[in-house]
């Protein structure tokens, strides 16, 4: 069965200092995995996503994430964090075999930003 | 705006009722998808379009849950005697076709229901 996990209900970071966001995920075969953002009254919004080549992805708002097969994980990060980043992550995955269209969302962690 | 759109955007409910959600998709798109997600959770797959076919259903759509997709645009989820564990957020979203199982999802700002 596939699953993901985000171990972190929150995470705290100070502004300009690098974030994390972690992720890690079970699928039976070999995943696509995607983290969107959720701001305050407004809907999920993609921000990237890894279907194969660089393990290392760009996304939008500079945030980039980092596939690693043998641990499993996609670990969201930036930078330089900006108290504008302050929202709700969430780690999807979505299994990659033919009709695989149903896609697994962690928890979420809710990441604060203090200036 | 030319987004995911749904209606309504909160509905308030007494338990026993019937309720219906509608959800626009990017027009260009022939996927749709239904989640559920409540306080403290990730979004829960309830079931998937493609145009007008429903292709894959979660367990978690009991018989009390009905969708459509008529034409291959917009969708209606339909919660029949509704009970209050069905309180939830209510989300939609769509996709483009290609490379299917690799594209990003767009979503609704969702259905806020209340069931008392």
């Amino acid at each position: 069965a596939q699953s993901v996990a985000q171990p972190e209900d929150q995470v705290n970071v100070a502004e300009g200092n690098p974030l994390t966001v972690k992720c890690t995920y079970s699928v039976s075969g070999n995943p696509y995995l995607f983290w969107y953002v959720q701001y305050p009254n407004r809907g999920l919004q993609f921000l990237l996503k890894y279907i194969t080549g660089d393990n290392l992805v760009k996304g939008s708002y500079g945030f980039e994430a980092e596939f690693n097969k043998s641990q499993t994980s996609f670990h969201l990060k930036k930078p330089s964090a900006l108290v504008s980043d302050s929202a709700l992550y969430f780690c999807a995955v979505r299994d990659r075999r033919a009709g695989g269209f149903k896609t697994i969302f962690g928890a979420g962690t809710r990441l604060f930003v203090k200036a | 705006d030319t987004g995911v759109s749904q209606d309504p955007r909160h509905k308030i409910t007494k338990r026993g009722q019937n309720v219906t959600f509608r959800c626009d998709p990017i027009s260009e798109h022939n996927r749709l998808y239904w989640y559920r997600q409540t306080l403290g959770q990730g979004p829960e797959f309830l079931t998937y379009f493609q145009n007008e076919a429903q292709l894959e259903k979660s367990r978690l759509l009991s018989d009390r849950f009905s969708a459509e997709r008529p034409k291959g645009s917009f969708s209606t989820l339909e919660i029949q005697r509704t009970e209050q564990g069905d309180s939830a957020m209510y989300l939609c979203a769509s996709s483009l076709a290609g490379l299917a199982s690799a594209n990003e999802q767009y979503f609704g700002p969702g259905t806020r229901l209340t069931v008392t």
